[in-house]
């Protein structure tokens, strides 16, 4: 059973980084790609960037370059992303979930239970 | 970046009813996929593909389209089916979703 298991949530303070993780089992995690997402309260969600399990190849939206870094340790079928800079725009809900495809069309077939962000002072 | 635009917002439907979503493309894409999701729990693949169903989901549910327009639709409304869909596309960067459909059970 494929399962994707995240950290907790996290209370930071402006101008701080943190760093989320996502913890996989039930798969080949070297085979597959990770995507993280960004859901505000009550608003749209938001692809953040991806993340080859097998040589961590990433791939990110532009509007998240410079605040979202994606990493992996494959030892562990670990993904990670850092956020920097945080402002109260990044707290959200974010989520880790894998990426498949056919024909080169990707979609998100599973996904883990999300993390609560909140900043503030 | 392709814009996906879901119709309606919000809708409310009866036991029984047909429902039908929507969501448009700004530009055409392969295929759209679909996820349901419920107060306080992460989305879930609902359908992809543009018409394939995920696993576990009833088949009262269908999706087709192409090109820019595509539609999700219930064949007969059932209490569980009251959630929140988003829309997905995946054919370029950045994957982008649709703002969503909030079905309701009247």
């Amino acid at each position: 059973e494929v399962q994707l298991q995240q950290s907790g949530a996290e209370l930071v303070k402006p101008g701080a980084s943190v760093k989320l993780s996502c913890k996989t089992s039930g798969y080949t995690f070297s085979n597959y790609y990770m995507s993280w997402l960004k859901q505000m309260p009550g608003q749209n969600i938001e692809w953040i960037g991806n993340i080859y399990g097998g040589n961590g190849g990433t791939g990110y939206n532009q509007k998240f370059k410079g605040k979202a870094t994606l990493t992996v340790d494959k030892s562990s079928s670990t993904a990670y992303m850092d956020l920097s800079s945080l402002t109260s725009e990044d707290s959200a809900v974010y989520f880790c979930a894998r990426d498949d495809n056919n024909h080169l069309d990707w979609y998100f077939d599973f996904w883990g239970p999300g993390t609560m962000v909140t900043v503030s002072s | 970046e392709i814009v996906l635009t879901q119709s309606p917002t919000t809708m409310a439907a009866s036991p029984g009813e047909k429902v039908t979503l929507t969501c448009r493309a700004s530009s055409s894409v392969s295929y759209m996929h679909w996820y349901q999701q419920r107060s306080g729990a992460s989305p879930k693949l609902w359908i992809y593909e543009t018409s394939k169903l995920a696993s576990g989901v009833p088949n009262r549910f269908s999706g087709s389209g192409s090109g820019t327009s595509y539609s999700l639709t219930i064949n007969s409304m059932e209490t569980e089916d009251a959630a929140t869909y988003y829309c997905q596309q995946g054919s370029s960067y950045p994957y982008t979703f649709g703002a969503g459909t909030k079905l309701e059970l009247k």
